[in-house]
């Protein structure tokens, strides 16, 4: 079995400041790793996707994320963040490429204040 | 890039209607689809998997009279909640993919449902 979780539930932070949100999983197969972006009323949009190779991936909007297998987290980075980056962020697992069913971690609401 | 129309966005409607949610691929061929339900300030729920003119798989404790998903083409699914109850009320969300190609699902803007 698969499971995601998200330590922190909300992550404050002023505008420009540098921001991590964290994910860990657990799975007793290949993973790929995902995290979305979710706004209010919205769908979930990819922001980016580790499938295999570089450990480090990047993604739209300035986000990137580190696979790092021995800890078993894929935390999601950003070095500037702007009011617009307000949402809410999920991490997820597959044991496919992404079109097999996901596993989602709970969500980190990002909050970005002026 | 990939899209995935879902519709309607918003529906209100009274207590024992049913109501039928649409979640279309527009540019690929989507062999599978997700229905997710999201409750307030919590994560995606995944209901159902469908493919493509093939009985949906139901995760556990998710009805199966109450949710009826028909996957009957390679760019629709439909998600019906049968004699809907304010408990039913959420936000669901369809996401699409093509297996073949084994890349990310993309995902509808979602489906308020209120029931009165």
């Amino acid at each position: 079995a698969q499971s995601v979780t998200q330590l922190d539930s909300q992550v404050p932070v002023f505008e420009e400041a540098p921001v991590e949100l964290r994910c860990n999983y657990s799975s007793s197969v290949s993973v790929y790793l995902f995290w979305y972006v979710q706004y209010p009323n919205q769908g979930l949009q990819l922001l980016l996707k580790y499938l295999s190779g570089s450990t480090l991936v990047k993604g739209i909007n300035g986000f990137e994320a580190e696979f790092n297998k021995s800890q078993t987290s894929f935390h999601l980075r950003k070095p500037s963040v702007h009011i617009s980056d307000t949402a809410e962020y999920f991490c997820a697992v597959s044991s496919q490429g992404g079109s097999e069913k996901l596993v989602f971690g709970k969500g980190t609401k990002l909050t970005v204040n002026p | 890039g990939a899209v995935v129309s879902q519709h309607p966005s918003r529906v209100i409607c009274k207590s024992g209607t049913s109501v039928k949610i649409e979640c279309r691929s527009l540019d690929f061929q989507a062999t599978t689809m997700f229905w997710y339900r999201q409750f307030p300030k919590k994560s995606l729920m995944l209901m159902a998997t469908s493919n493509e003119g093939s009985k949906a798989t139901y995760e556990q404790g998710v009805e199966k009279d109450k949710f009826l998903i028909n996957h009957a083409s390679l760019t629709l699914s439909t998600l019906t909640v049968t004699s809907a109850h304010p408990e039913d009320s959420s936000f669901y969300i369809c996401s699409a993919a093509d297996a073949g190609r084994n890349q990310p699902q993309h995902f509808g803007d979602g489906t308020r449902l209120s029931i009165l």
